[in-house]
């Protein structure tokens, strides 16, 4: 079964550190690229950044709202990638979901399905 | 940055009757591959969201067939053609066009059952 599972959310105080991680299995896990994206209670859906693939030189973009901040990662013999996150706001109280992004050659054509696998997310609480 | 405007904002349909979302983004989301990066999910109450249509009008593996989209450049439109009381939730249309600065969601639509 293809299966993301995140995990490292918590209460912490403005200012301070947190470092998620997203533990994928079922699939070939180097060759995906992975994103997250955050949603606060009651609010829509807000992509945080991502990480590529190795033949892609790992290469991240953030959001701007997030960028200097967020740093992710991801260790491909563990199957795993990270959203560490530093100078938390109480703005960052959300949500944060991991979700695979998928590129698939299928009878000679290139199927860009998007975000295609999404974990069930953790929570992250910023406040005093 | 592209901006992707959802209407209506929330509705309300009896089972068995059609359904409409549209999504506007503030700049065409057709790529110089000729392929159109706009993509529609489904938020169950309590869930993750969940893939419905991928590149404007195809279906993702196991959405049923009441699901469509379409749509071009600017303009897209999602269409559950008899709605079932399961597909109750929040639509995004999401676009994946633009990486710098990044992907963008709708605000989403509430879809209720009557």
């Amino acid at each position: 079964e293809v299966q993301l599972v995140e995990a490292g959310g918590g209460l912490v105080q403005p200012g301070g550190s947190l470092k998620l991680s997203c533990a994928a299995s079922g699939f070939t896990f180097s060759g995906s690229a992975i994103h997250w994206v955050r949603q606060a209670s009651g609010k829509g859906l807000e992509w945080v950044g991502h990480i590529r693939s190795k033949a892609i030189s790992y290469a991240t973009e953030y959001a701007a709202s997030v960028k200097g901040r967020f740093t992710i990662s991801r260790d491909d013999s563990e199957n795993t990638a990270y959203l560490q996150m530093n100078s938390l706001k109480t703005e960052d109280t959300a949500v944060y979901y991991c979700t695979r992004h998928t590129i698939q050659m299928v009878r000679g054509i290139i199927l860009n399905f998007g975000l295609d696998v999404w974990g069930h997310g953790t929570t992250v609480t910023v406040s005093s | 940055d592209i901006v992707m405007t959802q209407t209506p904002l929330s509705l309300s349909v009896t089972p068995g009757q059609p359904a409409s979302i549209s999504c506007k983004s503030s700049q065409s989301l057709l790529h110089s591959d000729e392929k159109t990066y706009l993509y529609w999910y489904l938020q169950k109450p309590g869930q993750s969201p969940q893939l419905l249509i991928y590149e404007v009008s195809n279906r993702f593996s196991g959405v049923p067939e009441r699901f469509s989209g379409t749509g071009s450049g600017t303009d897209f439109t999602l269409k559950i053609s008899r709605v079932e009381a399961e597909d109750v939730g929040v639509y995004y249309c999401m676009q994946s066009i633009q990486l710098p600065p990044g992907y963008t969601f709708g605000q989403g639509t509430k879809l209720e059952i009557k």
